[in-house]
């Protein structure tokens, strides 16, 4: 079965200590995607990467950081969280012109 | 640069009747264009997309879409509406690469 794994599904933390949100995907696409989603404003994109260690900055990159290592993994890096990154977060991943498949999304809450 | 709006925060419909999502989008070039939808505490999920032939296109759950280059639509609609469709419902634009925009969201209530 397709699947995109995000890890944690639900986070709590503190100003200021650094967490990593994973992505994992069995599909072997060669595209990889963050994307965070607030009220009122849809989903904006935070990073990509076209295949293995090759990123690129999307809309709203600040304060994040990825890497891509392996093609499986994407993982989403906040090295110095803010309350400004409290969202719901999202990996996909793509191939061609097919659709992007999205994981059940990560929501991080800083205090 | 690309955009897609999506002009409608939320619709009511009723169970039964026919249900429209509205979605305009402004690219350079062909367009990709998709609908994906979101229940509760779930990812995106694909219901369907045009790349080229009809205009008419048929997706997931019995919902279709109608792609008007003139018009630079491509609303979503289905024949009628159950409540199990309640969800929030993204349009969302390609063109020319892998990079999605998304519009901001349309909330679907369908009332029993």
């Amino acid at each position: 079965e397709a699947q995109v794994t995000q890890n944690p599904r639900y986070l709590i933390t503190v100003t200021g200590k650094k967490l990593t949100v994973t992505c994992s995907q069995n599909m072997n696409h060669e595209y990889m995607s963050w994307y965070r989603q607030d009220p009122g404003l849809g989903l904006r994109q935070i990073y990509y990467s076209m295949n293995v260690e090759v990123t690129d900055k999307g809309d709203v990159p600040e304060g994040y950081k990825v890497s891509r290592k392996e093609k499986r993994n994407f993982p989403l890096i906040l090295e110095s969280p803010s309350p400004n990154q409290t969202s719901l977060y999202f990996c996909a991943t793509q191939t061609g012109n097919q659709p992007q498949h999205f994981g059940d999304g990560t929501r991080l809450s800083i205090l | 640069a690309q955009s897609v709006a999506q002009p409608e925060d939320q619709v009511n419909v009723a169970e039964g009747n026919p249900l429209t999502v509205k979605c305009t989008y402004s690219v350079s070039g062909n367009p990709y264009l998709f609908w994906y939808v979101q229940y509760p505490n779930r990812g995106l999920q694909f219901l369907l997309k045009y790349i080229t032939g009809d205009n008419l296109v048929k997706g997931s759950y019995g919902f279709e879409a109608e792609f008007n280059k003139s018009q630079t639509s491509f609303h979503l609609k289905k024949p009628s509406a159950l409540v199990s469709d309640s969800a929030l419902y993204f349009c969302a634009v390609k063109a020319g690469s892998y990079q999605l925009t998304f519009g901001k969201g349309t909330k679907l209530s369908v009332i029993p």
